[in-house]
C-alpha cells in the first residue's frame, strides 16, 4: 500500500510567478485535504474534497489559490502570482469518509520558498 | 469556537525518562474526534491514535499511552522509556464542526530526547 506522495517536493519561485502542486492521494480514499504549515505552527486546513467535489474552502485560500481533484483521484493546488507570505510546506492528507471521523494520512509536503 | 492548545512549546528529557504532553480542546460539539500526530525531522506527519468523544478508556500501545478527560478536555499523551528516536514534533488535533473532517492542530510540542 503506497502512501499519500506529493510532487515536488521543494519548490523556489520569484514573487508573481504561479506554482502547481501535486497530491497523489491513496487510492481507495475518496477524501483528499489540503493544509498550510508555516514553521513552528501546526497545519492550517486549506481545502478538502470529496471524490471530485470540493465541499469547504477555508478563508485562508484567497482567490490567487485554486484547487482542483478531477476524476476523484489526485489533486493539484494552484498559487498565483505568489507572494512572499505564500511561503510554507504545503501537506496534502487522505482519508475514508467515514462521515469525517477518519482519520488523516499525510503525505511528505511541498516546500514553497518565495523569494 | 474550536481549539487546541498544546501548552509546552519544548521539552527536552534523557534517554529512558518518561515525558506527557499536554493537550486541552475547546469545542461545543457533544461528539468529536481528538487526533494525535508525530513529526519527525523528515517532516511527514504520522497518524498515531485517534479518540472519540464518547470513548474515556485510556489506551496503551508499546511505550505510548494516552489520557483522555472529558472533564478537563485534555487528551495528555505519555512516552514511558524514552528513545532518542522519539525526537520530534507532536501535534494534538481535534475533528472540526460537521461532517468536513478537518482537522484543527495545536501548535506542537517539540520533543528532544538526548542519550
Amino acid at each position: 500500500d503506497t502512501g499519500v506522495s506529493q510532487n515536488p517536493r521543494h519548490k523556489i519561485t520569484k514573487r508573481g510567478q504561479n506554482v502547481t502542486f501535486r497530491c497523489d492521494p491513496i487510492s481507495e480514499h475518496n477524501r483528499l485535504y489540503w493544509y498550510r504549515q508555516t514553521l513552528g505552527q501546526g497545519p492550517e486546513f486549506l481545502t478538502y474534497f470529496q471524490n471530485e467535489a470540493q465541499l469547504e474552502k477555508s478563508r485562508l485560500l484567497s482567490d490567487r489559490f485554486s484547487a482542483e481533484r478531477p476524476k476523484g483521484s489526485f489533486s493539484t493546488l494552484e498559487i498565483q502570482r505568489t507572494e512572499q507570505g505564500d511561503s510554507a510546506m504545503y501537506l496534502c492528507a487522505s482519508s475514508l469518509s467515514e462521515a469525517g471521523r477518519g482519520e488523516q494520512y499525510f503525505g511528505p509536503g511541498t516546500r514553497l520558498t518565495v523569494t | 469556537a474550536q481549539k487546541v492548545t498544546q501548552a509546552q512549546t519544548e521539552i527536552s528529557v534523557v534517554e529512558k525518562e518518561d515525558v506527557t504532553l499536554d493537550c486541552v480542546y475547546e469545542t461545543r460539539d457533544t461528539t468529536y474526534y481528538l487526533f494525535w500526530y508525530k513529526q519527525p525531522p523528515s517532516g511527514e506527519l504520522v497518524f498515531l491514535i485517534r479518540r472519540n468523544s464518547f470513548d474515556e478508556q485510556n489506551e496503551i500501545s508499546g511505550r505510548y499511552s494516552w489520557n483522555f478527560q472529558k472533564s478537563t478536555s485534555s487528551f495528555n499523551f505519555t512516552i514511558t522509556a524514552s528513545q532518542v528516536v522519539d525526537s520530534a514534533v507532536y501535534f494534538c488535533a481535534l475533528n472540526g464542526r460537521g461532517n468536513t473532517g478537518k482537522l484543527i492542530f495545536g501548535q506542537g510540542t517539540t520533543l528532544q530526547v538526548k542519550p
